[in-house]
């Protein structure tokens, strides 16, 4: 079946330190993955994305790393701030018919310490 | 701000009234989608709208009625709803090749009593 996980529902980090962010994904088929962040009483905002054919992709203080092997996606945040507190979702978009739908992972909160 | 603007942004309804959520996006997206946010579970896809015709029906219950007029606008109408049914109502929409992100709203807050 289809499906998208994260390993680590909590991830609580010290400010200045690096995260890293593990998802699994179960089908083969998806071609495209996005990370989303959402922040308390907003809407899921787009961080970063990745096409099937590369291995790592990389943004202003985040990368992304793609492993088709063992389908899993890794979002890493350099000098992690407390305004990066929120909620961090995968989400791989599948082929479906004649459109497209992402499926998401259940998200894991990231708790930056000061 | 995403260019998908969701209203309202709060509703509280009881089991048997009638309400509508409505989204609207001007960013020229053919696609658009309902998503449904529950504490502690993924964002579960509800609807899909691919230039106007409706092309997903997550096997939602009849209760959830979908409208899209056109393609920059997508309602949600709401029907004899159950305290279950309380959650986050996501509406986002992309460009339907699928190479793009999804844009999402705020989210409408909804809570049945």
């Amino acid at each position: 079946g289809e499906s998208v996980g994260l390993h680590l529902p909590t991830l609580s980090v010290q400010e200045g330190d690096n995260s890293i962010i593990n998802c699994a994904y179960s089908n083969s088929a998806s071609d495209y993955f996005i990370w989303y962040k959402q922040e308390s009483g907003k809407g899921p905002q787009f961080i970063i994305d990745i096409r099937s054919n590369m291995d790592k992709r990389q943004g202003q203080r985040v990368t992304v790393l793609l492993n088709k092997t063992v389908k899993h996606l890794s979002l890493q945040i350099a000098a992690t701030q407390p305004g990066d507190s929120a909620v961090y979702f995968c989400a791989e978009n599948t082929p479906w018919g004649a459109t497209n739908k992402l499926i998401f992972g259940t998200g894991t909160l990231l708790a930056v310490q000061p | 701000e995403t260019g998908v603007t969701q209203t309202p942004r709060h509703l509280v309804m009881g089991m048997t009234n009638k309400k509508s959520l409505k989204c609207e996006q001007h960013l020229g997206h053919n696609a658009m989608y309902w998503y449904k946010q529950s504490a502690k579970k993924p964002l579960e896809l509800m609807f899909v709208y691919n230039f106007k015709e409706q092309t997903e029906n997550n096997s939602v219950p009849s209760r959830f009625s979908p409208e899209c007029p056109n393609s920059s606008h997508l309602f949600l109408h709401l029907h004899t709803l159950q305290p279950e049914d309380s959650a986050l109502y996501l509406c986002a929409s992309s460009h339907s090749d699928g190479n793009t992100e999804a844009f999402f709203g705020q989210g409408t807050r909804l809570t049945v009593v």
